[in-house]
């Protein structure tokens, strides 16, 4: 398996402007989540999804922030409009809940967002 | 809420020698899982080792080991025979069970491995 896949790497762009993100979960997992890395704050939950289905958006920080998961292969974290204070580090990870597994997150390689 | 602390920012250890990194957490949960995540220069998130809070015995994985003092809420990592790839920011984490399968994270521990 290839494991978790983001794109894109990295991401440039001016305040404003419309961001997206985009994660390929591990095959077969129903487990999806979001975080963002920052110095500041550290890894941070944003949205977990089970089974397509959104059930803890509470680390979603505004309004701005939106985050969808069309079929159990991908989903997309939305920022509109992007400012500078949403430059991080964005993580996508999938997981299987079965006992072998122990709850193990599988973590994609991350997108460096860069707000200027 | 469960919180994560991890309250060496940095840690300095030399080739082939032992480090121990700490770690605490709070949790009123009774069952919860604890992880050791390593992050090196790549950005890549990489599980080293986890425990289940119902196992009295503590995990190994290879040069890697915990010492899980449940009553204390500790939960330190042993690096034996330090090398050069171990050099990365550690991440401790705790995931709960009960219904949420919020991962919560410490800030983190930057080990430098010296040659």
């Amino acid at each position: 398996d290839a494991g978790v896949i983001q794109s894109p790497r990295h991401e440039v762009t001016e305040m404003g402007q419309e961001v997206t993100l985009r994660c390929k979960p591990i095959s077969g997992h129903d487990y999806l989540f979001w975080y963002r890395q920052t110095m500041m704050r550290g890894l941070e939950l944003l949205i977990y999804f089970n089974n397509n289905v959104p059930i803890d958006d509470s680390g979603m920080p505004e309004d701005r922030f939106s985050a969808k998961m069309p079929n159990a292969s991908f989903s997309t974290l939305k920022i509109q409009p992007s400012e500078p204070r949403d430059s991080a580090v964005y993580f996508c990870a999938s997981a299987l809940l079965t006992v072998s597994y122990h709850n193990e997150q599988f973590f994609g390689p991350g997108t460096r967002l860069t707000v200027l | 809420a469960q919180t994560v602390t991890q309250s060496q920012p940095e840690m300095s250890v030399q080739e082939a020698e032992t480090v121990t990194l700490s770690c605490t957490y709070d949790t009123s949960e009774s069952d919860y899982y604890l992880f050791w995540y390593k992050q090196p220069p790549s950005r890549q998130m990489i599980l080293v080792i986890r425990q289940e809070a119902y196992k009295q015995q503590n995990a190994t994985e290879n040069r890697f080991s915990v010492n899980f003092q449940k009553a204390a809420k500790s939960f330190s990592l042993k690096i034996s025979d330090s090398q050069l790839g171990d050099a990365a920011m550690y991440f401790c984490a705790c995931l709960t069970q009960g219904g949420s399968e919020k991962l919560v994270f410490g800030k983190g521990t930057k080990l430098t491995v010296n040659p």
